[in-house]
């Protein structure tokens, strides 16, 4: 069986700072991985992808990826309250083929 | 319309009843994708469609039967549901099916079986 497994949380954050989302993934032969944002009562929206071990930045928001050790984080830097949302990490085959979604992070951030 | 829409967006019916849960997207994708949300789960990939034609199907039970007449439309007809099959339906569609990694999900139907 394949998995994602993430914390539920609530992560809570003050406002402006970084708040660091992790993610850990059973099948080694997966080769894409996203971040999905949803918030209360609405659809998910991707905000990230990545494909190649390391750093993907862009804006706020730093994808990392270490397949080695199979783990995926998001960074999301000077945290706002409207980034409090659940966060979904998905990983997949190439071009997310055989897609699996973690059951998400619960991300609080407080003015 | 823009997007990906739904409807309806709330749905309750029996366990005898016929329904169907309608998608369209307007974004000109050529991938369809029903999704099954239920709490504190992992969204659970129910069905694929690609230029029309089914290519995965998640060992659904068949009192969920999909229908896609054309790239821009997906339906899921519901029949003899259980209440265990109450939850959020998210249909979704990306450029292909190899970008099905790139998701736009709908604002999902919530449907509760009594």
């Amino acid at each position: 069986q394949k998995e994602v497994e993430q914390n539920s949380g609530p992560l809570s954050v003050p406002e402006g700072a970084i708040a660091s989302l992790n993610c850990t993934y059973s099948d080694r032969g997966s080769q894409s991985f996203f971040w999905y944002r949803q918030y209360s009562g609405k659809s998910p929206e991707l905000i990230m992808s990545i494909y190649s071990n390391g750093d993907k930045e862009d804006g706020r928001f730093t994808a990392q990826l270490n397949k080695a050790s199979q783990y995926v984080s998001l960074l999301i830097r000077d945290s706002q309250p409207s980034d409090s949302a659940t966060y979904l990490c998905a990983a997949g085959m190439e071009y997310g083929n055989k897609l699996v979604f973690g059951a998400g992070t619960i991300l609080r951030v407080k003015s | 319309e823009t997007g990906v829409t739904q409807t309806p967006r709330h749905l309750v019916m029996g366990m005898t009843n016929k329904k169907s849960l309608k998608c369209e997207q307007h974004l000109g994708h050529n991938a369809m994708y029903w999704y099954k949300q239920s709490a504190k789960k992992p969204l659970e990939l129910m069905f694929v469609y690609s230029l029309e034609e089914r290519v995965e199907n998640n060992s659904v039970p068949s009192r969920f039967s999909p229908e896609c007449p054309n790239s821009s439309h997906l339906f899921l007809h519901l029949h003899t549901l259980q209440p265990e099959d109450s939850a959020l339906y998210l249909c979704a569609s990306s450029q292909d099916q190899s970008s099905s990694g790139e998701l736009f999900f709908g604002e999902g139907s919530r449907l509760t079986v009594l």
